[in-house]
């Protein structure tokens, strides 16, 4: 079974702190992704790495982002946190063929900035 | 037309009935589609691919109308523990992009 593993299941931060969102996959996954879940807007990828050292920004980049330096390993960075990343966390990785591979999901970080 | 879309419900259904729910895609290229099922504060995980010939699993089978665009899934027998949201997920075709749809919620009632 694929086993994705977020550090943290609950997290409270303080505006203006930088935060470390880590996610580690144990199935030698060439794609990991960071994905954001709102109540109403559904998930919305926010960065995704195709290989080692690369990134791709996804579709709400803006705050965030990433470092990718092993392949098991997925960092999500808030450089200044704002209420408005206020919200549950989503790794997910898959198989290099994005398109025909499923993905799968860490267990999520539900992240408050206060 | 949005990329994917999904009734977001909620689906009201009584335990031991039939339900089937459709996503619609806007992309004609798109070649893969997924369904996950995704319980109130956990993640979605994978509950069948949509292959173009259709495909069952146990009480769930999903289909593929590409003529109209859509995938459905189809839950026979519904249990209380089939309540969750079901996301559909497409490839809609351009650079290998996935899209979630927001997903329907399902409630079966005993």
């Amino acid at each position: 079974d694929v086993k994705v593993t977020q550090s943290s299941r609950y997290l409270v931060k303080r505006t203006g702190e930088k935060v470390f969102l880590e996610c580690v996959q144990d199935m030698d996954h060439e794609n990991m992704f960071w994905y954001r879940q709102d109540p109403g807007l559904g998930l919305r990828l926010i960065y995704f790495s195709y290989d080692v050292k690369m990134k791709e920004k996804g579709d709400i980049p803006e705050g965030y982002s990433v470092s990718r330096e092993k392949k098991e390993r997925f960092s999500l960075i808030l450089e200044s946190a704002s209420t408005n990343q206020t919200s549950m966390y989503l790794c997910a990785s898959s198989w290099v063929d994005v398109s025909n591979q499923p993905q799968h999901f860490g267990d999520g970080t539900r992240l408050s900035i206060l | 037309r949005k990329e994917v879309e999904q009734d977001p419900g909620p689906f009201n259904v009584p335990e031991g009935a039939t339900v089937a729910f459709n996503c619609t895609y806007s992309n004609s290229a798109s070649q893969s589609f997924f369904w996950y099922r995704q319980d109130c504060r956990k993640e979605p995980k994978l509950l069948m691919s949509v292959y173009s010939s259709g495909n069952e699993d146990g009480r769930f089978t999903a289909q593929l109308n590409r003529a109209s665009q859509y995938i459905s899934l189809l839950i026979r027998d519904s249990k209380l523990s089939d309540s969750a949201t079901y996301l559909c997920v497409v490839n809609i075709g351009r650079d290998d992009k996935i899209i979630f749809g927001k997903g329907t919620r399902l409630h079966i009632l005993p």
